[in-house]
């Protein structure tokens, strides 16, 4: 597999459920981001991961989890999600963080809170 | 706080048209910037990066950049329909001593045959 993978495609979870989105990349980047995209507003960067260190976390609420076990690999794990989290979810990943390197997303996974 | 603004759109254009896109962002220091392209139901694609003011040229696609007024533009020549989605720009910031790149809400472009 090439480029940045997620999975699952498509989420529909109640609010009392525990489950995690996945992201992959095979471009041998360093970096790896999460973002949230909801309709009408801009992309929202959640967390950032650089070599393997979170190096940012955008004030999100702690029902939303990211860990990063290696340069390749991103989890969200969400549980107790509000219907106002439904959104796109996407991953991101780049050579490094910092100026100058755009970035590569992955397909996104569509979350449904009901 | 750090801000990209866009026109939201519909930006309608015909056939064969020239299509310009505009941002303008509110962080003086922002040293990358880049124009993404989303069609509906799929992820954000890089189409154009620039650095340096002025223009870049890549195909039918031209950036411009000007740091001064903190504007940067995407002109697409010879618009196709295969053109109409959503254009993201993307400036770099840095936040937390970190560059993350920071998006505007996306301009809509419909390409009409």
């Amino acid at each position: 597999e090439t480029g940045v993978t997620q999975t699952p495609r498509h989420l529909v979870m109640g609010m009392t459920n525990k489950k995690s989105l996945k992201c992959e990349q095979h471009l041998g980047h360093n970096a790896m981001y999460w973002y949230k995209q909801s309709a009408k507003k801009p992309l929202e960067l959640m967390f950032v991961y650089n070599f393997k260190e979170q190096t940012e976390n955008n004030s999100v609420p702690s029902r939303f989890s990211p860990e990063c076990p290696n340069s390749s690999h991103l989890f969200l794990h969400l549980h107790t999600l509000q219907p106002e989290d439904s959104a796109l979810y996407l991953c991101a990943s780049s050579q490094e963080t910092g100026t100058n390197y755009g970035y590569t997303f992955g397909s996104g996974t569509r979350l449904t809170v009901v | 706080q750090k801000e990209v603004e866009q026109n939201s759109g519909p930006l309608s254009v015909p056939e064969g048209a020239i299509a310009s896109l505009n941002c303008t962002y509110s962080d003086r220091v922002s040293q990358s910037f880049f124009w993404y392209r989303q069609y509906s139901g799929k992820s954000p694609e890089l189409i154009m990066s620039i650095y340096s003011n002025g223009d870049k040229e890549d195909g039918r696609f031209t950036a411009q950049l000007n740091k001064a007024s903190q504007y940067v533009s995407l002109l697409i020549r010879d618009s196709q329909p295969s053109d109409s989605a959503t254009y993201l720009c993307a400036v770099n910031t840095a936040w937390g001593s970190q560059g993350n790149l920071i998006f505007g809400k996306g301009t809509k472009l419909s390409v009409k045959p």
